[in-house]
């Protein structure tokens, strides 16, 4: 019962470098959503998708491309990393119930030097 | 502009005693709000959530309480256990929306002393 998997877990870039984060779900979840958590600054939503095929921008979406070729999976890619980047981020799914409740990776930290 | 806050980084609560965190909310086109709870170097886990048109929620030693008029919502921990020791985030969804995420507040660090 793996849930929502990220990889990797771990990543230190250099300014410039590109890199994709990797999110596989394995509970037939139609929504798909990428979160960053920054000190002081809670959780914010960077890009979404609400079906294979689909994306959409969330509150946070600059410098992030994001793509969903396949239902269970979410990739999130930095063309060329900014030291602003550095967070640690946050996969995360949902059936689409009515509370909206989401299920979330284990995150992944990223630092750009 | 925040939508969702969450104004005490943390709270020093001895084990036992009641627990309180506290949420405050400027947007009225949220209909559920949601609580997650996050231990250190793990994603944020599912605590309890509760429909705007309630005012108490509870599920085993954790209640909510949403009070519409002032915008502001609390979780109450009883009695407060050492695994409480945690971050916890309030979230809000807005109304008809299933797919669009959740809004979350900064978190409150939840320290529980023996």
């Amino acid at each position: 019962n793996a849930g929502v998997t990220q990889t990797p877990k771990f990543r230190v870039l250099k300014t410039g470098q590109s890199m994709t984060l990797l999110c596989a779900q394995d509970m037939n979840h139609e929504y798909m959503y990428w979160y960053r958590q920054d000190p002081g600054m809670g959780l914010r939503l960077i890009h979404y998708s609400v079906g294979e095929g689909t994306t959409a921008k969330g509150e946070v979406p600059d410098g992030y491309n994001v793509s969903r070729l396949k239902k269970q999976n979410f990739l999130l890619g930095l063309e060329s990393a900014a030291p602003s980047q550095t967070s640690v981020y946050f996969c995360a799914s949902s059936y689409g119930g009515q509370a909206g409740e989401l299920f979330f990776g284990e995150g992944s930290r990223l630092t750009v030097l | 502009d925040q939508q969702v806050k969450q104004n005490s980084p943390s709270l020093s609560v001895q084990e036992g005693r009641i627990s309180i965190l506290n949420c405050d909310y400027t947007n009225s086109m949220f209909d559920y709000f949601l609580w997650y709870k996050k231990y250190p170097a793990e994603g944020p886990t599912f605590l309890i959530s509760i429909s705007s048109i309630k005012d108490k929620n509870e599920d085993g030693r954790f209640t909510v309480f949403l009070n519409k008029s002032a915008k502001h919502l609390s979780l109450h921990i009883v009695p407060s256990q050492p695994g409480d020791s945690a971050v916890y985030f309030c979230a809000a969804k807005f109304f008809g929306s299933r797919a669009d995420g959740l809004t979350f507040g900064k978190g409150t660090h939840l320290i529980i002393q023996p």
